[in-house]
């Protein structure tokens, strides 16, 4: 079965901390894309990166930076510098191979980043 | 422009009302997205509308009903609603479908509520 896991229900750091929010997905297809979205207050997911399988090269764009490694089925997600604007709920998703267009979110990890 | 409208921002309902929420999109997508989100839980799929036609619906009730007029614009009409309906309804739309290829994007949402 297809899983995503968020262990970090809250997190709350100081700004200009590094931040780290953690992903692990479950999966058996060696084919599959993984994803995080940003849900700030207002509402709307805003989609941040996109990552194939055959793709492990890590990405960094401004302050974010993403870690993908398959050994561990993580997808991990760096904040540099944090800033108080990064305060949101992020989501890890994985395309379900099964379904076309569904994505199998994670839970969330709450992210609060004090002045 | 990864723009995704979404009208009205904030709906109040009776039981017994008739209420539709518009969604509406100008890049060009031929996939376009139905999700419920309720509060501090992951989006769950509701509908998906591939070149104007119903691709997925993932068995939600009939009190919901999606519509697709065009290429750039999405319907939900609403009838019958019970509290429990009370969620966050987003709208998304990605070029096309396929497994996860094409990243989606989302508009900021409306906010409803059944009383």
């Amino acid at each position: 079965a297809q899983k995503v896991t968020q262990a970090q229900t809250e997190i709350s750091v100081v700004e200009k901390e590094d931040v780290t929010l953690d992903c692990v997905y479950e999966t058996r297809d060696t084919t599959y894309y993984l994803f995080w979205y940003k849900q700030p207050p207002s509402g709307e997911l805003v989609f941040l990166i996109r990552r194939n399988s055959f793709d492990e090269q890590n990405e960094i764009s401004g302050r974010y930076s993403w870690n993908f490694q398959k050994s561990t089925s993580s997808f991990n997600f760096t904040i540099t510098a944090s800033q108080v604007v990064d305060s949101a709920v992020y989501f890890c998703a994985l395309s379900d191979t099964n379904r076309d267009d569904k994505i199998i979110f994670g839970k969330g990890t709450r992210l609060h980043i004090l002045p | 422009d990864t723009e995704v409208t979404q009208t009205p921002k904030h709906l109040v309902m009776g039981m017994t009302n008739k209420k539709s929420l518009k969604c509406e999109q100008h890049m060009g997508h031929r996939a376009m997205y139905w999700y419920k989100q309720k509060a501090k839980k992951p989006p769950e799929l509701m509908f998906v509308y591939s070149y104007e036609k119903l691709s997925i619906n993932e068995s939600v009730p009939s009190r919901f009903s999606p519509e697709c007029p065009n290429s750039s614009l999405l319907n939900l009409h609403l009838h019958a609603l019970q509290p429990e309906d009370s969620a966050l309804y987003l709208c998304a739309s990605s070029q096309d479908r396929g497994q996860g290829y094409y990243e989606q994007y989302f508009g900021p949402g409306t906010r409803l509520t059944v009383t």
